[in-house]
């Protein structure tokens, strides 16, 4: 089983200032997933990278691929209201098309 | 474009009754089929995943089964409900080639009183 430890568990910021989320693994993935769910809905995806090291951007979010494929983060800048939800990342491992998921980080942004 | 459909999108059920959870897609053909249940606030478990009519794979094991009647279709069913089958079920789809990026639908919240 491919474990990703997400951190930190919850975040609660102020509208207007900067969070990151972080998503570690131990495991090689061979792609990672970013979603956001809100209450009583299904997640829904936000980005997926594929590459080492690849950076993608997507107007106020930055999601990170590290180099070695184990680890990812997800920044934003200048969080708003509508950024609450709980983000999750997956990643896919090399020889199925199986995701495992991690806990999640909670996240809550204060008008 | 794809969509995918979950129903009931909520249901309360008593300890030892049926239960039968259906999913749908549309717009793709030979999807790769998945059941997860999620806790309250937290990461999604995998259930069960199909790459196929009839093929089902077991993650866990647990009171429940899964069935692939049809190419997009997915059933989730169990003949006894438990207290702790409780839970908010997510049914997603992924392209069959392409595999690495997981659709969902918009859950069922389950509560066995």
């Amino acid at each position: 089983t491919q474990l990703l430890e997400q951190s930190p568990q919850f975040l609660s910021i102020q509208e207007g200032e900067n969070l990151t989320v972080y998503c570690n693994s131990s495991s090689v993935f061979s792609s990672l997933q970013w979603y956001r769910q809100e209450p009583g809905e299904g997640p829904v995806l936000l980005v997926t990278v594929v590459t080492g090291g690849e950076v993608k951007k997507l107007k106020r979010l930055t999601f990170q691929f590290g180099d070695a494929r184990k680890d990812s983060s997800l920044h934003i800048t200048a969080a708003q209201p509508g950024d609450t939800g709980l983000y999750l990342c997956a990643g896919e491992g090399r020889d199925d098309y199986k995701l495992s998921f991690g806990a999640g980080t909670t996240v809550t942004v204060r008008a | 474009s794809q969509t995918i459909h979950q129903w009931p999108a909520t249901l309360v059920q008593p300890v030892g009754s049926p239960l039968s959870l259906e999913c749908t897609v549309e717009g793709t053909s030979n999807p790769n089929l998945y059941w997860y249940r999620q806790a309250a606030g937290r990461g999604l478990q995998l259930l069960f995943y199909s790459v196929g009519i009839g093929q089902i794979s077991s993650e866990v094991p647990q009171n429940l089964s899964a069935s692939r009647p049809q190419d997009r279709q997915f059933i989730l069913s169990s003949k006894k409900l438990l207290l702790s089958d409780s839970g908010f079920y997510l049914c997603a789809w992924s392209d069959r080639v392409a595999g690495d990026t997981q659709y969902f639908g918009p859950g069922t919240r389950l509560t066995v009183l």
